[in-house]
């Protein structure tokens, strides 16, 4: 399977633990994105990297949530001393750079999200 | 403040009929628009896509339709399939760095 791919699928912690999910980007995309999605809402941008330099990070990004990128494949989204309302899906999206991808249509590729639940 | 309306929270079609999802935005700066669908505890799938240079882009059963005037783009999907159902969203493209700001989602059911 060469799709993206985030783990753990979900995660249940109590609040004030740490957490942290993986994203494995498509291999050739440069471009890598996490985005947030709450019951009954649209997926809300938090940070978008290409190659290994951060290069956006929305307001909702508080203090406690750190994403990297070390190498320019894989990232990490870590969040600390969690709280219950950051109780969400966290999805990763990647794409190859420009306004258009190898087929025309700028889409960028989702993962399948990690589900986060706080307790 | 939402810059990407999808103003029916879902949608009820006859399997072999034609669903219409609807969407507006509020910013004529924005170039490209998309639809992407989402099943539950999935990530969203693209679908098609259109840029502000066209009125209409095809794929199969799927048909995107943009009036820049009014803001407004609408997907068509004719024949209708049970499988079609699941949450629609109609991100646009926010710049050159691919930021997508999405809506709420339509739900639409398809019902055989």
């Amino acid at each position: 399977d060469t799709g993206v791919s985030q783990n753990p699928r979900h995660k249940i912690t109590k609040r004030g633990q740490n957490v942290t999910f993986r994203c494995d980007p498509i291999s050739e995309h440069n471009r890598l994105y996490w985005y947030r999605q709450t019951l009954g809402q649209g997926p809300e941008f938090l940070t978008y990297f290409q190659n290994e330099a951060q290069l956006e990070k929305s307001r909702l990004l508080s203090d406690r949530f750190s994403a990297e990128r070390p190498k320019g494949s894989f990232s990490t989204l870590e969040i600390q001393r969690t709280e219950q309302g950051d109780s969400a899906m966290y999805l990763c999206a990647s794409s190859s750079g420009g306004l258009a991808g190898p087929s025309g249509t700028g889409e960028l590729f989702f993962g399948e999200g990690s589900r986060l639940t706080v307790l | 403040d939402q810059q990407v309306k999808q103003n029916s929270p879902s949608l009820s079609v006859q399997e072999g009929r034609i669903s219409i999802l609807n969407c507006d935005y509020t910013n004529s700066m924005f170039d490209y628009f998309l639809w992407y669908k989402k099943y539950p505890a999935e990530g969203p799938t693209f679908l098609i896509s259109i840029s502000s240079i066209k009125d209409k882009n095809e794929d199969g059963r799927f048909t995107v339709f943009l009036n820049k005037s009014a803001k407004h783009l609408s997907l068509h999907i004719v024949p209708s399939q049970p499988g079609d159902s699941a949450v629609y969203f109609c991100p646009v493209n926010a710049g050159n760095n691919r930021k997508l700001i999405w809506g709420l989602g339509t739900s639409l059911a398809v019902n055989p």
